[in-house]
């Protein structure tokens, strides 16, 4: 079964480097979304990008965070000058829009096993 | 402000009992309420609710939408050790984006 795949599964960065979080989504997909969990709260939504272009952002998603589909497999989230405040679990998911009405599924977003950011 | 409000927060319970988890949410422009479990890292799909009054069942896993009231109910029979996890609720919004408003999660123990 096709999965999305997330690279690095942790990342220990100190504070104002920049990082890079690489996503590849299901490869027919055409929604990739970028979400966070820190730790013990619930996830948030941080932005979502559709045709080469950002559709939808969060407040979260400030001039720090920029994401790029590079060569039309890969989907990263850079963050630019990471802040201790950065530190939880990113994921990434992405979603079709070709919807199943045979097998009587809708589509939904797939996630990612994703990518624990910690910023010392 | 949109939100999803999930309770109880945490649940233990014994292998055998049956559970039900709750998801109130107000937002604005609704599409769908998923229903995801959280074990290690990812959230894996169980359900999408969209039109009230029918029943998603998967195994003994089922659940169930109420768009008048704002609600749904997750509901384990039998539940085993390895229902153990964070079961999250989200809500799909409008718009070409379709962005997942998720709740806190309720956090099920299930002890043999």
């Amino acid at each position: 079964e096709p999965e999305v795949t997330q690279t690095p599964s942790h990342q220990v960065t100190q504070m104002g480097q920049e990082v890079i979080l690489r996503c590849v989504p299901i490869s027919n997909h055409l929604y990739f979304y970028w979400y966070r969990q820190i730790l013990g709260q619930k996830v948030e939504f941080l932005v979502s990008f559709y045709n080469n272009e950002i559709s939808e952002k969060s407040e979260i998603f400030d001039d720090q965070f920029s994401v790029e589909r590079p060569d039309g497999s890969n989907f990263t989230l850079k963050i630019r000058s990471t802040k201790l405040e950065d530190s939880a679990m990113y994921f990434c998911a992405s979603k079709t829009t070709t919807r199943n009405e045979r097998q009587g599924t809708t589509y939904e977003q797939y996630f990612g096993p994703g990518t624990r950011l910690t910023v010392t | 402000e949109d939100k999803v409000v999930q309770s109880p927060l945490s649940l233990v319970v014994h292998e055998g009992d049956t559970v039900t988890l709750n998801c109130s949410y107000e937002v604005t422009n609704f599409r769908s309420l998923l229903w995801y479990k959280q074990e290690k890292k990812a959230p894996t799909f169980l359900f999408m609710l969209t039109s009230s009054g029918i029943e998603k069942k998967s195994g003994r896993l089922s659940s169930i939408l109420d768009k008048k009231e704002l609600f749904s109910i997750l509901n384990i029979t039998a539940t085993q050790t390895g229902d153990s996890a964070i079961y999250l609720c989200a809500v799909k919004s409008g718009g070409a984006t379709n962005k997942l408003i998720f709740g806190t999660g309720t956090l099920l123990a299930v002890q043999p």
